[in-house]
């Protein structure tokens, strides 16, 4: 029982380039999210999911893409990127009925 | 404004002190309040969850929530070195999972 998998841990990205971040976890939760974590602003949700074939936006959704094909998997998709996507990523997922989210180890990414 | 205020810090204690951490929230539908605790480089994980006003405790901490003054509170007893970690605020309205975190607090203890 691996929990909520993030990967990467790391990237460097150009201005420009695309990326997906994957989130996948393995205990069947129907809630799914993305959050970034800035210095001074915490934890921000970006986009959210309430099961499969479900998503919809937080407070920060602007030059991200979401899907959710299956209950298992959320990947976070970077169309362009910009600096100021520079940032911790985590995922964050919850399960029937319940209040608290559990959150994966993070992405660190960087955009030069 | 933020709908959630917390003071960054950093706070440093020496073991075995009381700690008190503090948030303030404006928006008055907030109704699920947390604190999370974050080591460096780590996810955040649940430390204490608390329903409309009141206190809660577990073990050497402590939540407290005045929702006439839109304060949220956590106090941390005989703190320990492992204690030391960033500690995140957070509320909800209508669904406890879409939460609106404070910046965090760095709490150091040292032994």
């Amino acid at each position: 029982n691996a929990g909520v998998t993030q990967t990467p841990k790391f990237q460097v990205l150009k201005t420009g380039q695309s990326m997906t971040l994957q989130c996948a976890q393995d205990m069947n939760h129907e809630y799914m999210s993305w959050y970034r974590q800035d210095p001074g602003m915490g934890l921000r949700l970006i986009h959210y999911s309430v099961g499969a074939g479900i998503t919809d936006q937080g407070e920060v959704p602007n030059g991200y893409n979401v899907s959710r094909s299956t209950t298992e998997d959320f990947p976070l998709r970077l169309l362009s990127a910009a600096p100021s996507q520079t940032s911790v990523y985590f995922c964050a997922t919850s399960s029937p009925g319940a209040n608290v989210l559990t959150f994966g180890a993070g992405s660190r990414l960087t955009v030069l | 404004q933020k709908e959630v205020e917390q003071d960054p810090g950093p706070l440093s204690v020496p073991e075995g002190a009381i700690v008190s951490l503090n948030c303030t929230y404006s928006n008055s539908a907030f109704q699920y309040f947390m604190w999370y605790r974050q080591y460096s480089r780590k996810g955040p994980e649940l430390l204490m969850y608390t329903y409309s006003s009141g206190n809660k405790e577990d073990g050497r901490f402590t939540a407290q929530v005045d929702k006439s003054s839109k304060y949220i509170s956590l106090f941390i007893r005989d703190s320990q070195p492992s204690d030391s970690a960033t500690y995140l605020c957070a509320a909800a309205s209508g669904s406890a999972r879409q939460l609106t975190f404070g910046s965090g607090t760095q709490l150091t203890v040292l032994p």
